[in-house]
Parts: C-alpha cells; structure tokens; sequence
C-alpha cells in the first residue's frame, strides 16, 4: 500500500541528545514536510522540502535540521539547541492537488 | 500573512445531533486553497477536502458538507447525524497559490475537539 511511514512511534531523549526521527514515503511525491504539535495547538511547519537536495525552514526550524538526499526520505534531527523538544512530530508529502497526506507521528519526550 | 481562526475550542454533542464547526480565514492572496483534516485519537491526520478560491459551491460527501463563503471568509464543516466515530481534533488549514510558490506550506488553525456522546 502506499504510504507515508514514520519511526519510531515513540522516542524518548536525554537532555543533550540528538535524535533522527525518520520518515518515508512511497507515493513518488516531490515536496514533503515535518510539523511539530503541542497539546491543545496546531500543526507549525519546521522544514519542507520540494525536491531531492532542497530544503527550507518553516517557521520554527531553530534547533532542528533535516536532510534529502532521496525522494522517498526525509529525516528530521532534533538537536541539543532545541530547548523543548517535546511533542508529537508529523511528517507529510503533497499530492497531485496541493493536499497534505500525514503519516502516523512520532511522539518524542525528553527525560 | 495567512492566518486561520477556529473560535471553538471543544464542542460536545449527543450523537445523532448535527454539529458545525466553525473556521475563519485570511489571506491577501486571489487563489488559494482551504483544506479540513480529522485527527483521531491515534494522532494521525486524516486529509477530507480540499477547496480552491474560486470554487465557491457547497460539497456534500455522505453525512459531512462543507459550506465556503467568499465573503465572510469562512468554511464551516457540518457533520449531520453524527457518531461517536466523529470524536476527533478537526483541523481547518489554508494554502496559497501553487502558481506563485505559495501552495508549498500549510497554515493550521488550532482545531475543534469534538466530542460525539451517546
């Protein structure tokens, strides 16, 4: 089935820590995202990419980076710098009609 | 800037009531595009329509509808006969024109929880 993945489901870091949090997609999508959710808020976009070795900061990229060095994979490494990393990360990729198809989230917590 | 506006925060219902939610949006652009996503309790967005400026005619999809008015800015979702099923975050989200470069990011507003009771 096509699809976007994303593992893990749930991550735990130490304070200090950086952690990849990883996303695929088999629906041969150019343009994809990462957006951060706190509880009781929207999504806010951190980085998108709309081809392969592209990519631009959203709106609260402080902290994080990213990498696309193929299509179908776009990694998200939260880093030291982000001073409160907790929270549900989705990542996303766009159809043919602008819509963004989500996949499952990665729900990060630090210890 | 884009910005879009959900005033109601939670709504509870008895299930087979209808129910609306509300969004308002802004945007300085002629053509873009306004989207709603279901996020149940597993935390994944679930994408339901999406809608170009300039396409201003209702849409009914079995018990959801989508009402779009230009001129107040608004596209409410109504969901008739609803179910418990429909307990969920409903998100209401807006685009820019593709044409221009502005359809790459999404402006969220802050959801509706909605609460279907039986």
């Amino acid at each position: 089935d096509g699809g976007i993945t994303q593992s893990p489901k749930y991550l735990f870091r130490k304070e200090g820590q950086n952690v990849t949090l990883s996303c695929e997609q088999n629906l041969n999508h150019d343009a994809m995202y990462w957006y951060r959710q706190d509880p009781g808020q929207g999504l806010r976009l951190i980085y998108y990419s709309q081809i392969v070795n592209d990519f631009q900061k959203g709106d609260i990229a402080e902290g994080y980076s990213v990498s696309r060095e193929k299509k179908e994979s776009f990694p998200l490494t939260v880093t030291s710098a982000q001073k409160n990393p907790t929270a549900f990360y989705l990542c996303a990729s766009t159809g043919q009609y602008n819509e963004q198809f989500f996949g499952p989230g990665t729900r990060l917590t630090v210890l | 800037a884009q910005k879009v506006t959900q005033a109601q925060t939670e709504i509870s219902v008895v299930e087979k009531e209808d129910v609306t939610l509300d969004c308002v949006y802004e945007t300085r652009d002629t053509t873009y595009y306004l989207f709603w996503y279901k996020q149940p309790p597993s935390g994944e967005l679930v994408f339901l329509i999406r809608r170009n400026s300039f396409d201003e005619q209702n849409e009914i999809s079995g018990r959801y509808s989508w009402n779009f008015q230009k001129s107040t800015s608004s596209f409410n979702f109504t969901i008739t006969a609803s179910q418990v099923v429909d307990s969920a975050v409903y998100f209401c989200a807006l685009s820019g024109d593709i044409l221009t470069g502005g359809g790459n990011k999404l402006t969220f507003g802050t959801g509706t929880q909605l609460k279907v009771e039986l």
